[in-house]
C-alpha cells in the first residue's frame, strides 16, 4: 500500500546532541510537510518542501533544518536539541494537482522524540 | 493570526450516543476546512473535508460536518457513536496563499472516549 513512513518511531536523544528524523513515501506526491505535536497541542507547521523548493515557517527556530534529496525522502535535522523540541514530529505529504488549498495531506505515524 | 478552536477537550459518551464536536476558526476570507481523526496508535487520517457547494459534507464511517459561515464554525456529528470511534479528532482550516496556501492550521484536538 502507498503510504507515508517514518523512522524511527521512537527517538532518544541528548540535550545538545545533533539528531535526524527520516520519512518517506511511495505516493510520489510533490508536496512534503513537517509538523512538531507537543502533548495536549495541535501539530504546528515547520516547513515544507514543493518539489525541491523549501518553505520555512516564519517563527520555526533556526535550529530545525531539513533536506529533500529525491522526491521519496525528506529528512528532519535538529542541530542541537532542548529539552523543549521534545515532541511527536509528523511527516506528512499532498499533491497539488487540484491546488495546494484543495488537498488532503497524508501523515505518517510520527516519530516520538525524547532530549534527556 | 488565523487559528482554529475546539471547544472541549474530552468527550465521553456512551455508545449510541450522539456526538457533536466544536470547531470554530478566525479568518474572514475563503476557507477550506478538514476533520481528521487518530485512532490509538495510528496516524493521522482525513474523516471529511469541505471546499465549496453544500455546507453539509459527509466523510467516512457515518461523521458528518456542517459549515457555517455566519458562525465561523465546522462542527462534527454523528448520530450514533461506536466504540470503535474511540479516537482523537482534530479540526484544521487551509486558509494561506501564495507559498503557504497548503499550510494547515490544527486546532488542539478533541478525546473521543466511548463507553461500551
Amino acid at each position: 500500500d502507498a503510504m507515508v513512513i517514518q523512522n524511527p518511531r521512537y527517538q532518544v536523544t541528548q540535550f545538545g546532541k545533533p539528531v535526524t528524523l527520516s520519512c518517506s513515501q511511495t505516493l510520489n506526491h510533490n508536496v512534503m510537510y513537517w509538523y512538531q505535536q507537543k502533548s495536549s497541542q495541535a501539530p504546528k507547521l515547520l516547513f515544507h518542501y514543493y518539489d525541491k523548493d523549501f518553505n520555512n515557517e516564519a517563527d520555526t527556530p533556526d535550529n530545525f533544518q531539513s533536506r529533500r534529496p529525491n522526491t521519496s525522502f525528506c529528512f528532519l535535522d535538529i542541530r542541537s536539541p532542548g529539552l523543549g523540541d521534545a515532541a511527536m514530529y509528523l511527516c506528512a505529504t499532498s499533491s497539488p494537482k487540484q491546488g495546494l488549498r484543495n488537498n488532503e495531506q497524508f501523515f505518517g505515524p510520527g516519530t516520538r522524540l525524547t532530549v534527556l | 493570526a488565523q487559528s482554529v478552536s475546539q471547544h472541549n477537550h474530552h468527550v465521553i459518551l456512551s455508545e449510541a450516543a450522539s456526538l457533536e464536536l466544536g470547531c470554530n476558526y478566525s479568518y474572514g476570507g475563503t476557507v477550506n476546512l478538514f476533520w481528521y481523526v487518530q485512532y490509538p496508535g495510528q496516524h493521522l487520517q482525513l474523516l471529511l473535508k469541505y471546499f465549496s457547494g453544500d455546507p453539509l459534507v459527509k466523510g467516512i464511517k457515518g461523521f458528518e460536518a456542517e459549515f457555517i459561515k455566519s458562525k465561523f464554525s465546522f462542527n462534527l456529528r454523528k448520530p450514533s457513536v461506536q466504540w470503535s470511534d474511540t479516537a482523537e479528532y482534530f479540526c484544521a482550516v487551509n486558509a494561506g496563499y501564495g507559498g503557504s496556501q497548503g499550510n494547515l492550521i490544527f486546532g488542539k484536538g478533541t478525546k473521543l472516549s466511548v463507553k461500551p
